[in-house]
Order: structure tokens, then sequence, then C-alpha cells
């Protein structure tokens, strides 16, 4: 087990380009979720997958954002024409899927939009 | 629809003190609850958790009771430590639909002083 891992672990950007994350979650995780957290807050959820389905999505996700899982592995999470409101720390988390499974969160991706 | 409220911080202790974080939560359901802990530089883990009403979570000397009636969750540890000091959320999940989507407090900060 070696956790859920997420690339890069900073980025700094400036507004209006694209950036893409990556989350690798524990390996036999059909679950995937990200979430964004800002200073002071909890983590706010914005999408989840089951193996390769996204089946959520919260209206935090506005258009300019879009996941993906292939293959059910990796997921990635792009976020277009960025804007300073973006910069958050974003986190993945993964489970197994039975109920009430715990989720085990990676280290996230700050982003700073410039 | 569903939220978790708890305790504003920062809560500063001295070792060896009792703990109290409040968390008290809405929602539709029957939810299941939760404490996860973030120390510095490190991401979400779960503390402890408890699926239904009067069950109590334990671990690493904390405990948390799942009050139906006062709809609360508050977390206790009867004599803390340095190494104590972290971010605590309470969380819930609705079973309803079973994502196992989290939703999460704000989280308070615990600083313990030697």
């Amino acid at each position: 087990d070696t956790g859920v891992s997420q690339n890069p672990r900073h980025k700094i950007t400036k507004r209006g380009q694209n950036v893409t994350f990556r989350c690798d979650p524990i390996s036999e995780h059909n679950r995937l979720y990200w979430y964004r957290q800002t200073l002071g807050q909890g983590p706010e959820f914005l999408t989840y997958f089951q193996n390769e389905a996204q089946l959520e999505k919260s209206r935090l996700l506005s258009d300019r954002f879009s996941a993906e899982r292939p293959k059910g592995s990796f997921s990635t999470l792009e976020i277009q024409r960025t804007e300073q409101g973006d910069s958050a720390m974003y986190l993945c988390a993964s489970s197994q899927g039975a109920d009430n499974s715990p989720l085990h969160f990676g280290n996230g991706t700050r982003l700073t939009v410039t | 629809g569903n939220s978790v409220t708890q305790m504003e911080g920062p809560v500063t202790l001295s070792e060896e003190a009792f703990l109290t974080i409040n968390c008290t939560y809405t929602a539709t359901g029957y939810p299941s609850l939760f404490w996860y802990v973030q120390y510095p530089g490190e991401g979400l883990q779960l503390l402890l958790k408890a699926t239904k009403a009067d069950d109590k979570g334990s671990n690493k000397g904390f405990e948390a009771t799942y009050r139906k009636e006062t709809t609360s969750f508050h977390l206790e540890k009867g004599s803390v430590q340095v190494s104590d000091s972290a971010v605590y959320f309470c969380a819930l999940s609705v079973s309803s639909g079973n994502t196992g989507k989290l939703i999460f407090g704000q989280g308070t900060t615990l600083q313990v002083k030697p």
C-alpha cells in the first residue's frame, strides 16, 4: 500500500492558462474522489468515479473543470482558463467501495493562480 | 441539506489537558460519522468513525459517540500530547445512493503546548 499519490505538489500558473493534475489511487480501490480545500475550510466535494465512470459532479464543478479516469486507474483533473478564485488545494481520495469504507487521501496539489 | 458544523478554533491546550471538539450535523437519512485528522504537511487521515446511533468510535486515545438525539459527534481525549497538534475535521457520509461521498466541517485547529 503506497498510498494515494498526487502530482504535482505545487502549481503556480497565470490567469487564463490551463492546468492538469494527476492522482494515482491505491491500486485495489475502485472509487476515486476529487475535493477542493481553501484556507481555513474543510474539503468540498467536486466529483466521484466508480471505476472509469464519473457518477457524480458537484455544482462547484464549473464547465471549465473536467475530470477523467481512463481505464479506472489514475485520474486527471483539468482546469481550463484558470481564474484567481481557482487557487486552492486540490485533494484526491480513493476507497474500496464497500459501505462506509474509509477514504484515503493524497497530500494534495496546491494551485496558485496569479 | 446535509451539513456539519464544528467549533471554531484554534483550541490551545497544555499537555495532559482534556480535549473536547464539538461537532453537530444536519442530515437526511441515516449518516455515518467520521473524524479525520490532518497533521502538518500531511494528508487527511481517518481517526475514527461510527456508523449508527449510540456507536462509539475510538482510536489513539480519542473517542466520539454518535448521538442521534442531539445530532452530535463530539471528539474527546482525556490527556492530549504535543504530537496531537493538528487540524481535526468532522465529516458525514449519507448512505442514500451509497457514493461514500463525505461532507466535511470547516476544521478545528488544535495546538498543544508542552
